[in-house]
């Protein structure tokens, strides 16, 4: 069985631009949530997506969207880079979009802005 | 609005002692509570989950209890090996949909 896989391993982008991290599910697994971690702290819940609808958000502003796709792999997309979204960007995966279903994180994609 | 404390923010110990970190929560209506560690710049390792409706979960030399009115849950580390030197994460999960609220973790260092 597959695990959550995440692309690309780290990333370097300048203020203003846009960016893509993408999100493999484990085998069987139709909901992807993804997080955003900065240096020192807790991940944070950015937004969930099961079964390609969005399931779930956090606090965080519509610059940040994603999709999920009919394999249920998944995308964040972040518009109008800010040095604050410098961060680990972790997704997770999980059977369900119900609080009974185990989360399995990936590994992360590495983000920094400059 | 929940929120989540984990106290220490960093601990050090030598090889060999037992460990107790401690996590945090202000709304007791969680559905369940688990127990990370994180490498770092890794991702999450899921560690030992507790229902709601459970006291404690054991997993070798790992236990950890919830008392969900008092908001508390701690992790019990048994004889600490330098392998054990990680950031450990407590996440509640609020229940409705499948998200989790994390504290900032406490990190780890043991040492030979």
């Amino acid at each position: 069985e597959t695990g959550v896989t995440q692309s690309p391993t780290h990333l370097i982008k300048t203020r203003g631009q846009q960016v893509t991290l993408r999100c493999s599910s484990q085998s069987g697994h139709n909901t992807v949530s993804w997080y955003q971690q900065a240096l020192g702290q807790g991940p944070q819940f950015i937004f969930q997506y099961y079964r390609e609808e969005e399931n779930g958000r956090g606090n965080f502003p519509p610059r940040f969207s994603g999709l999920q796709f009919p394999n249920y792999s998944s995308e964040l997309n972040v518009n109008a880079l800010e040095l604050d979204d410098s961060a680990l960007y972790l997704c997770a995966s999980s059977r369900g979009g119900s609080e009974a279903d185990t989360q399995y994180f990936g590994p992360g994609t590495r983000l920094t802005v400059l | 609005k929940q929120e989540v404390t984990q106290i220490p923010a960093a601990l050090s110990v030598p090889e060999g002692e037992n460990l107790v970190l401690n996590c945090s929560f202000t709304d007791s209506a969680i559905y369940n509570l688990q127990w990370f560690r994180q490498d770092p710049g890794k991702g999450l390792t899921s560690l030992l989950l507790i229902q709601s409706s459970q006291r404690e979960q054991t997993s070798g030399r790992l236990n950890a209890s919830l008392d969900k009115s008092s908001g508390r849950s701690t992790l019990y580390i048994a004889a600490s090996q330098p392998g054990d030197s990680a950031t450990y994460l407590c996440a509640v999960s609020p229940g409705g949909y499948n998200k989790l609220i994390f504290g900032a973790g406490t990190r780890l260092a043991v040492h030979p």
